[in-house]
């Protein structure tokens, strides 16, 4: 069956830590793989897309990677900041529409 | 200054009622989207539209249809609502169709809609 598993439903770090967080999935290839953060009570934001031709992606703190022999892509959050507390989801875009991961709630205390 | 916009953000009825959730969006986006984010916050997507093509997530009730009166507007209406409907449902709009590439989601603030 397919599946896109977020490995930690919740991950606690210390401020100025990276964060690390993974997305495996199975039975699926996507062509594109998407990054969103979600705050509560609020829709997801987009924060990246990676391709399956490349490697890895970076946009400020932030850095994906996408592994498609491995079917996993890993998001980084370097220099963590209180701010970055939310929910974090991955998405893989294919023909019949995105599929979410259930998310991994991240919180970073000071 | 809203690029996707629902009404309403919030709606209780009784089971057994029909209820309409309105979607905009001011972004010039050709596929619109429907999504159910259930107690467990898995968001899951119920339908994909542009127009040119409906694509329906096969295990979404028949109870639930999308109507679009024009590009910019992506309608749900729910028929005979059951208690298994309450959700947040989220719309999206993004610029080309799924699995095209430039497939970014922009999604409305959400409706809670809770079935009684």
């Amino acid at each position: 069956s397919q599946k896109i598993e977020q490995n930690s439903e919740a991950l606690n770090i210390q401020e100025g830590k990276t964060a690390t967080l993974t997305c495996n999935y199975t039975n699926y290839s996507p062509a594109y793989l998407q990054w969103y953060r979600q705050d509560p009570g609020r829709g997801p934001v987009f924060l990246l897309l990676i391709r399956e031709n490349e490697k890895e992606k970076r946009k400020e703190r932030l850095k994906v990677t996408f592994d498609t022999t491995l079917k996993q892509s890993l998001f980084h959050i370097t220099a963590s900041q209180p701010a970055d507390s939310a929910t974090y989801l991955c998405a893989l875009d294919i023909s019949s529409g995105m599929r979410f991961g259930a998310g991994t709630r991240l919180t970073v205390k000071p | 200054d809203t690029a996707v916009s629902q009404t309403p953000k919030y709606l209780v009825t009784q089971m057994g009622n029909d209820k309409s959730i309105k979607c905009e969006q001011n972004l010039g986006h050709d596929t619109m989207y429907w999504y159910k984010q259930d107690s467990k916050k898995f968001l899951k997507i119920m339908f994909s539209y542009n127009n040119k093509e409906l694509i329906i997530n096969k295990t979404v009730p028949n109870r639930f249809s999308p109507k679009s009166p024009d590009k910019a507007h992506l309608n749900l209406h729910i028929n005979s609502l059951e208690l298994g409907d309450s959700a947040v449902y989220f719309c999206a709009s993004s610029q080309d169709a799924a699995g095209a590439g430039r497939n970014e989601q922009f999604f409305g603030p959400g409706t809670r809609l809770t079935v009684l």
